[in-house]
Protein backbone atom coordinates (compact mmCIF):
# COMPACT_ATOMS: atom_id res chain seq x y z
CA UNK A 1 0.00 0.00 0.00
CA UNK A 2 1.11 3.75 -0.80
CA UNK A 3 -0.19 6.19 1.45
CA UNK A 4 0.12 9.93 0.16
CA UNK A 5 -0.18 13.39 2.35
CA UNK A 6 -1.98 15.20 2.53
CA UNK A 7 -4.32 14.26 0.71
CA UNK A 8 -5.28 18.46 -0.03
CA UNK A 9 -2.41 20.96 0.12
CA UNK A 10 -3.63 24.65 -0.46
CA UNK A 11 -0.82 26.80 -1.94
CA UNK A 12 -0.20 29.96 -3.67
CA UNK A 13 1.69 30.24 -6.81
CA UNK A 14 5.26 30.98 -5.80
CA UNK A 15 5.02 28.66 -2.70
CA UNK A 16 7.32 25.49 -2.08
CA UNK A 17 4.97 22.57 -2.20
CA UNK A 18 5.92 19.03 -0.40
CA UNK A 19 4.31 15.89 -1.35
CA UNK A 20 4.60 12.16 0.80
CA UNK A 21 4.19 9.03 -0.30
CA UNK A 22 4.85 6.01 2.40
CA UNK A 23 4.91 2.65 1.24
CA UNK A 24 3.76 -0.07 3.55
CA UNK A 25 6.81 -2.01 2.89
CA UNK A 26 10.62 -1.10 1.70
CA UNK A 27 10.17 -0.65 -2.49
CA UNK A 28 12.74 -0.91 -5.07
CA UNK A 29 13.15 3.08 -6.08
CA UNK A 30 13.94 1.60 -9.80
CA UNK A 31 10.19 1.08 -9.72
CA UNK A 32 9.05 4.35 -8.03
CA UNK A 33 7.71 7.00 -10.04
CA UNK A 34 5.53 10.33 -9.71
CA UNK A 35 2.82 11.10 -12.06
CA UNK A 36 0.94 14.30 -12.88
CA UNK A 37 -3.19 14.25 -13.40
CA UNK A 38 -4.67 17.58 -14.56
CA UNK A 39 -8.54 17.60 -14.80
CA UNK A 40 -9.78 15.58 -17.70
CA UNK A 41 -6.76 14.05 -18.72
CA UNK A 42 -4.41 11.54 -18.69
CA UNK A 43 -1.36 11.22 -16.13
CA UNK A 44 2.21 12.20 -16.99
CA UNK A 45 5.31 11.03 -15.48
CA UNK A 46 6.94 13.33 -13.53
CA UNK A 47 9.46 11.37 -11.91
CA UNK A 48 10.74 8.10 -12.27
CA UNK A 49 13.33 5.86 -10.42
CA UNK A 50 12.35 8.11 -7.80
CA UNK A 51 14.38 10.75 -8.69
CA UNK A 52 14.97 11.26 -12.37
CA UNK A 53 12.77 13.86 -14.14
CA UNK A 54 11.37 12.86 -17.37
CA UNK A 55 11.82 14.44 -20.65
CA UNK A 56 10.26 18.15 -20.43
CA UNK A 57 9.73 18.02 -17.20
CA UNK A 58 10.83 21.27 -15.38
CA UNK A 59 13.77 21.22 -12.86
CA UNK A 60 11.47 23.20 -10.25
CA UNK A 61 10.07 19.47 -9.61
CA UNK A 62 12.45 16.97 -7.64
CA UNK A 63 11.97 13.26 -6.11
CA UNK A 64 13.87 12.08 -3.46
CA UNK A 65 13.46 8.99 -1.30
CA UNK A 66 14.23 5.33 -0.59
CA UNK A 67 12.65 2.56 0.86
CA UNK A 68 9.30 3.29 2.48
CA UNK A 69 9.72 7.20 2.25
CA UNK A 70 9.36 9.34 -0.74
CA UNK A 71 8.67 12.71 -1.21
CA UNK A 72 8.34 15.17 -4.45
CA UNK A 73 8.88 18.42 -4.29
CA UNK A 74 7.45 21.15 -6.51
CA UNK A 75 9.92 24.55 -5.75
CA UNK A 76 8.12 28.52 -6.69
CA UNK A 77 5.03 26.62 -7.98
CA UNK A 78 3.37 28.10 -11.12
CA UNK A 79 -0.20 27.97 -11.86
CA UNK A 80 -0.19 25.36 -14.10
CA UNK A 81 0.87 22.73 -11.26
CA UNK A 82 -2.35 22.82 -9.79
CA UNK A 83 -3.04 19.44 -10.49
CA UNK A 84 -3.21 15.62 -8.91
CA UNK A 85 -0.08 13.93 -8.28
CA UNK A 86 0.38 9.92 -8.04
CA UNK A 87 2.73 8.11 -6.68
CA UNK A 88 3.18 4.71 -8.38
CA UNK A 89 5.10 1.76 -7.92
CA UNK A 90 5.87 -2.21 -9.51
CA UNK A 91 5.80 -5.42 -7.80
CA UNK A 92 3.74 -5.47 -4.79
CA UNK A 93 -0.04 -6.56 -4.57
CA UNK A 94 -1.93 -5.43 -6.23
CA UNK A 95 0.98 -5.36 -9.25
CA UNK A 96 0.55 -1.83 -10.22
CA UNK A 97 0.05 0.01 -6.98
CA UNK A 98 -0.76 3.95 -7.29
CA UNK A 99 -1.36 5.71 -3.62
CA UNK A 100 -4.41 7.45 -3.65
CA UNK A 101 -3.29 11.11 -4.95
CA UNK A 102 -2.66 14.38 -3.33
CA UNK A 103 -5.01 17.09 -4.91
CA UNK A 104 -2.62 20.34 -4.81
CA UNK A 105 -5.11 23.46 -5.01
CA UNK A 106 -4.53 27.53 -5.60
CA UNK A 107 -5.19 28.83 -1.77
CA UNK B 1 7.91 7.50 -30.66
CA UNK B 2 5.20 5.50 -29.14
CA UNK B 3 1.58 6.74 -28.81
CA UNK B 4 -1.70 4.74 -27.76
CA UNK B 5 -5.26 5.29 -28.30
CA UNK B 6 -7.65 3.87 -26.40
CA UNK B 7 -11.17 3.07 -27.83
CA UNK B 8 -14.53 1.66 -27.90
CA UNK B 9 -18.51 2.00 -26.70
CA UNK B 10 -19.14 4.82 -24.06
CA UNK B 11 -22.00 3.18 -22.49
CA UNK B 12 -22.97 -0.51 -21.60
CA UNK B 13 -25.96 -2.05 -19.97
CA UNK B 14 -25.35 -3.68 -16.71
CA UNK B 15 -24.44 -7.49 -17.03
CA UNK B 16 -23.26 -7.14 -20.71
CA UNK B 17 -19.51 -6.91 -21.46
CA UNK B 18 -17.06 -4.24 -22.18
CA UNK B 19 -15.05 -3.99 -24.16
CA UNK B 20 -12.28 -1.53 -25.53
CA UNK B 21 -8.98 -1.69 -27.60
CA UNK B 22 -6.31 0.41 -27.56
CA UNK B 23 -4.30 0.93 -30.75
CA UNK B 24 -0.20 1.20 -30.96
CA UNK B 25 1.81 3.08 -33.13
CA UNK B 26 5.91 3.62 -32.52
CA UNK B 27 6.23 -0.07 -31.40
CA UNK B 28 5.29 -3.69 -31.98
CA UNK B 29 2.77 -5.31 -29.75
CA UNK B 30 3.69 -8.72 -28.71
CA UNK B 31 4.49 -10.53 -25.69
CA UNK B 32 8.29 -10.25 -26.01
CA UNK B 33 8.32 -6.32 -26.42
CA UNK B 34 10.49 -3.34 -24.37
CA UNK B 35 6.89 -2.88 -23.20
CA UNK B 36 4.34 -4.34 -20.51
CA UNK B 37 0.89 -3.29 -22.20
CA UNK B 38 -1.47 -1.93 -18.99
CA UNK B 39 -5.30 -0.99 -18.46
CA UNK B 40 -5.66 1.02 -15.84
CA UNK B 41 -9.23 2.43 -14.84
CA UNK B 42 -10.33 5.61 -12.92
CA UNK B 43 -13.83 5.79 -11.39
CA UNK B 44 -15.61 9.48 -11.12
CA UNK B 45 -13.73 11.45 -8.99
CA UNK B 46 -11.41 8.63 -7.61
CA UNK B 47 -8.04 7.45 -7.67
CA UNK B 48 -6.00 5.22 -10.10
CA UNK B 49 -6.85 1.73 -9.93
CA UNK B 50 -4.60 -1.04 -12.34
CA UNK B 51 -6.67 -3.88 -13.64
CA UNK B 52 -4.44 -6.53 -15.63
CA UNK B 53 -1.92 -5.91 -18.08
CA UNK B 54 0.39 -8.19 -20.52
CA UNK B 55 4.16 -8.60 -19.70
CA UNK B 56 7.05 -9.75 -21.60
CA UNK B 57 7.09 -12.91 -20.55
CA UNK B 58 3.52 -13.96 -22.15
CA UNK B 59 2.20 -13.71 -18.78
CA UNK B 60 -1.31 -11.90 -18.04
CA UNK B 61 -1.72 -10.51 -14.90
CA UNK B 62 -5.07 -9.40 -12.98
CA UNK B 63 -6.51 -7.49 -10.26
CA UNK B 64 -7.58 -10.55 -8.06
CA UNK B 65 -10.67 -8.24 -7.44
CA UNK B 66 -11.74 -8.60 -11.10
CA UNK B 67 -9.66 -12.15 -12.24
CA UNK B 68 -12.72 -14.40 -13.72
CA UNK B 69 -14.37 -11.54 -15.42
CA UNK B 70 -11.48 -9.72 -17.50
CA UNK B 71 -9.36 -10.81 -20.41
CA UNK B 72 -7.04 -8.97 -22.00
CA UNK B 73 -5.47 -10.36 -25.60
CA UNK B 74 -2.74 -9.09 -28.30
CA UNK B 75 -3.97 -8.26 -31.83
CA UNK B 76 -2.72 -10.35 -34.24
CA UNK B 77 -1.82 -7.25 -36.43
CA UNK B 78 0.31 -6.96 -32.99
CA UNK B 79 -1.11 -2.96 -33.23
CA UNK B 80 -3.60 -3.84 -30.70
CA UNK B 81 -4.22 -4.75 -27.44
CA UNK B 82 -7.92 -5.51 -26.23
CA UNK B 83 -9.64 -5.22 -22.41
CA UNK B 84 -13.15 -7.37 -22.18
CA UNK B 85 -14.75 -7.19 -18.48
CA UNK B 86 -17.98 -9.30 -18.44
CA UNK B 87 -20.80 -9.12 -15.77
CA UNK B 88 -20.32 -5.52 -15.38
CA UNK B 89 -22.05 -3.14 -12.57
CA UNK B 90 -21.98 0.50 -11.85
CA UNK B 91 -18.79 -0.10 -9.81
CA UNK B 92 -17.08 -0.52 -13.11
CA UNK B 93 -18.12 2.75 -14.32
CA UNK B 94 -14.69 4.48 -14.83
CA UNK B 95 -12.46 6.29 -17.25
CA UNK B 96 -10.76 3.48 -18.60
CA UNK B 97 -6.76 3.86 -19.76
CA UNK B 98 -4.21 2.02 -21.96
CA UNK B 99 -0.40 2.31 -20.71
CA UNK B 100 2.95 1.07 -21.87
CA UNK B 101 5.29 0.12 -19.26
CA UNK B 102 8.52 0.78 -20.28
CA UNK B 103 11.58 -0.07 -18.93
CA UNK B 104 15.13 0.69 -19.38
CA UNK B 105 18.23 -0.87 -17.79
CA UNK B 106 17.43 0.85 -14.41
CA UNK B 107 14.27 1.84 -14.01
CA UNK B 108 10.49 1.57 -15.62
CA UNK B 109 7.31 3.84 -15.58
CA UNK B 110 3.71 3.99 -17.13
CA UNK B 111 4.76 6.30 -20.12
CA UNK B 112 2.65 6.74 -22.16
CA UNK B 113 -0.38 6.74 -21.66
CA UNK B 114 -3.45 6.69 -23.63
CA UNK B 115 -5.72 9.29 -23.79
CA UNK B 116 -8.62 7.43 -22.00
CA UNK B 117 -12.09 6.67 -22.35
CA UNK B 118 -15.35 7.22 -20.39
CA UNK B 119 -17.23 3.78 -20.24
CA UNK B 120 -20.73 4.14 -18.02
CA UNK B 121 -22.76 1.52 -17.01
CA UNK B 122 -26.28 2.04 -17.49
CA UNK B 123 -29.77 0.34 -18.86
Amino acid sequence: VLTQSPGTLSLSPGDRATLSCRASQSVSSAYFVWYQQKCGQAPRVLIYGASIRATGIPDRFSGSGSGTDFTLTVTRLEPEDFAVYYCQWYGGTPLYTFGQGTKLEMK
Amino acid sequence: QVLLQDSGPGLVKPSETLSLTCTVSGAFVSSSSSYYWVWIRQPPGKGLEWIGSLHDNGGIYFDPSLKGRLTISLDTSRTQFSLKLTSVTDADTAVYYCAAYFCTTITCRLDPWGQGTLVTVSS
